[in-house]
């Protein structure tokens, strides 16, 4: 079945730094999502990618959906506090599974200390 | 505007114990999906309605899982008979006519069976 590979798995930052993470899959995707879970809390949804190519940004977050169709990669600039948390990459699956996302394993960001 | 609602938020319940998970999804969206979050494996799909109809319940782990979605606003997933291993956070997400993919999800409840 369709998996997505999502790295790095865990990352220290300090605030002020930018930050880069990645998805990959060996299966095209129609959408890219990218969601951010707090604990205790559900997944929320970040931004969503709809094209090969697209590159979108909400306030200090960049996404872009890899030509191939097969890549994602989440931005976050001038790092801060809040942004603390477990980031998943998803995709929308194709053909009888449009209607489900696959979710990558997440890539949990922490403060250094 | 009200976002998922789950009940209850905890749950400690003895193995061989039914347990019923609550689910309201948001006004107006038409899809609903169960998920569940391990450590070990991260978030699965358990099954998803739209338009009250289960159209995929591949991901549900064995006959001791259920759900249902009587109306548009309320879906249960229930265990029975638990066991240990099902101890899990379960989230319940739903998403608008159309954009299946934009799930909204609930702040989840967090099963543990002993």
């Amino acid at each position: 079945g369709q998996q997505l590979n999502q790295s790095p798995q865990s990352m220290f930052i300090q605030e002020g730094e930018d930050v880069s993470m990645n998805c990959t899959s060996s299966s095209i995707f129609n959408t890219w999502l990218w969601y951010k879970q707090e604990p205790g809390e559900g997944p929320v949804l970040l931004i969503a990618l709809y094209k090969a190519g697209e590159l979108t940004s909400n306030g200090r977050l960049t996404a872009q959906f890899g030509i191939t169709r097969k890549d994602s990669f989440l931005n976050i600039s001038a790092s801060i506090p809040s942004d603390v948390g477990i980031y998943f990459c998803a995709g929308q699956g194709t053909g009888s599974s449009a209607s489900k996302i696959i979710f990558g394993s997440g890539t949990r960001l922490s403060i250094r200390p | 505007d009200a976002g998922v609602i789950q009940s209850p938020r905890h749950e400690v319940t003895e193995m061989g114990q039914e347990v019923t998970l609550r689910c309201k999804p948001i006004s107006g969206h038409d899809y609903l999906f169960w998920y569940r979050q391990t450590m070990m494996r991260g978030l699965e799909l358990l099954i998803y309605f739209n338009n009250n109809v289960p159209i995929d319940d591949s991901g549900m782990p064995e006959d001791r899982f259920s759900a249902k979605m009587p109306n548009a606003s309320f879906s249960t997933l229930k265990i029975q008979p638990s066991e240990p291993r099902d101890s899990a956070v379960y989230f319940c997400a739903s998403s608008p006519p159309g954009v299946a993919y934009e799930q909204y999800f609930g702040p989840g409840t967090r099963l543990t069976v002993t």
